[in-house]
């Protein structure tokens, strides 16, 4: 069975700061990994995905997520942190089936300091 | 717009009242899921269906049930409600394989007294 980690429950960074979230997955097959942002009080929306493409997949806002197979980590990163982006980031994994379920992550609330 | 359609978006309910909440997705995805959030915990899966007349239980069943008795819709039934069901729900779809990953609702804000 697949599931993923997200390391550290809270993250601040400074505006212009560089983001960095973590997750980490296990599947015994290759998967298909997200990433989702929630903004307060709404619904998760999709900000990238790794879908055994290439490994560096670039998502909407100027995030970025590398992922390395040899590390079972799938890191979501951006260069220059915008008050914007504060926000919860959810990190899932799923498999190629069409009865496979999506696991998520336990969030990571990302805050910017002015 | 194409999305999934969540009703209502606030409820409060009493301990024992049962309730339907709706959900509807117009992109023709074959496979719904009900999901419920809570602080520090992500989010858990309540039951999914992976098309028409089949459903399937998640990690957190417990008190509720569902049907799929269209490819549109998929609603989410409390039976009796709790306070410990006080939670915020979403309600996902997807295409088959999975590739594109989930489309979500914008919740539905369930309080329980």
């Amino acid at each position: 069975a697949q599931s993923v980690t997200q390391l550290g429950s809270h993250v601040s960074v400074s505006e212009g700061a560089l983001v960095l979230l973590r997750c980490n997955y296990s599947s015994s097959v290759p998967p298909y990994l997200f990433w989702y942002v929630q903004y307060p009080n709404q619904g998760l929306q999709l900000l990238l995905k790794y879908t055994s493409a290439a490994t560096l997949v670039k998502g909407i806002n100027g995030f970025e997520a590398e992922f390395k197979k040899s590390e079972t980590s799938f890191h979501l990163t951006k260069p220059s942190a915008h008050m914007s982006d504060a926000a919860e980031y959810f990190c899932a994994v799923t498999l190629y089936s069409s009865a496979s379920k999506i696991i998520f992550g336990s969030g990571t609330r990302l805050s910017i300091r002015p | 717009n194409a999305g999934v359609t969540q009703t209502p978006k606030f409820q409060v309910l009493k301990t024992g009242q049962s309730m339907t909440l709706q959900c509807a997705q117009d992109m023709n995805h074959e496979y719904m899921s009900w999901y419920r959030q809570d602080p520090g915990m992500g989010l858990r899966l309540i039951h999914y269906s992976v098309g028409a007349g089949i459903t399937d239980q998640g990690e957190v069943p417990n008190g509720y049930n569902v049907s799929r008795s269209t490819t549109e819709d998929f609603p989410l039934r409390l039976l009796s409600a709790a306070p410990s069901q006080t939670s915020v729900y979403f309600c996902a779809s997807r295409s088959t394989g999975g590739a594109e990953g989930y489309t979500f609702g914008s919740g539905t804000r369930l309080t329980v007294v």
